[in-house]
């Protein structure tokens, strides 16, 4: 069982289609980071929420944390070819180890 | 810019031979991590490293080993590979504190045959 559970694993849409991955855990955490990995590439970071309730924007992807800070989401509107890749939220655990979740893969046709 | 590097992108070994995956991070950062990627689970911890000549198991530590005699560079040692250890390999490193990002290398493609 992992610790952060995401939702769905696989998402395949039209271009211009809105979409919501979920990341969910029993554990509360401090803060929750976002990353998407391209294919062949290392994952790359793309937003730390850090505030229960607490919703960031960048440009079309819209990132929440959820109000009791155990869970949280990302939704990604009018989603284009270029948001194509694996969508991982990741924690910090204990010291200084940073957990990853199952991930989502996101394909979106033109 | 800063960079992770992973010494190899593709590496083709046979059952029982000792792998070492090199990685090193030209920022200066206390945290050095090696995680296993597999389809559908994600990054899997294996070990981490918060400072020179300091380790911690993380998930999935099993049949491997680490090395961190210099700051800037961390190894993953695969003691007697096993076809079960056939994956993608990625390094990443991180600074002090508990909002800072993670970079990765591009990873290492391990085959073992």
């Amino acid at each position: 069982t992992q610790l952060l559970e995401q939702s769905p694993q696989f998402l395949s849409i039209q271009e211009g289609e809105n979409l919501t991955v979920y990341c969910n855990s029993s554990s509360v955490f401090s803060s929750l980071q976002w990353y998407r990995q391209e294919p062949g590439e290392g994952p790359v970071l793309l937003v730390t929420v850090v505030t229960g309730g607490e919703v960031k924007k960048l440009k079309r992807l819209t990132f929440q944390f959820g109000d009791a800070r155990k869970d949280s989401s990302l939704h990604i509107t009018a989603a284009q070819p270029g948001d194509t890749g694996l969508y991982l939220c990741a924690a910090v655990l204990g010291r200084r180890a940073l957990t990853f979740g199952s991930g989502t893969r996101l394909q979106v046709q033109p | 810019d800063v960079k992770v590097t992973q010494s190899s992108r593709y590496l083709v070994k046979r059952t029982g031979e000792k792998v070492f995956l090199e990685c090193v991070q030209d920022m200066d950062h206390e945290n050095m991590f090696w995680y296993r990627q597999d389809p559908g689970l994600g990054l899997r911890l294996i070990y981490f490293s918060y400072d020179v000549k300091m380790k911690e198991k993380g998930d999935i530590p099993e049949g491997y080993s680490v090395s961190r005699e210099k700051k800037e560079r961390f190894s993953l040692i695969l003691e007697s590979a096993s076809t079960n250890q056939t994956s993608m390999y990625l390094c990443a490193s991180r600074p002090s504190g508990q909002n800072t990002e993670a970079f990765f290398g591009q990873g290492t493609r391990l085959t073992v045959v």
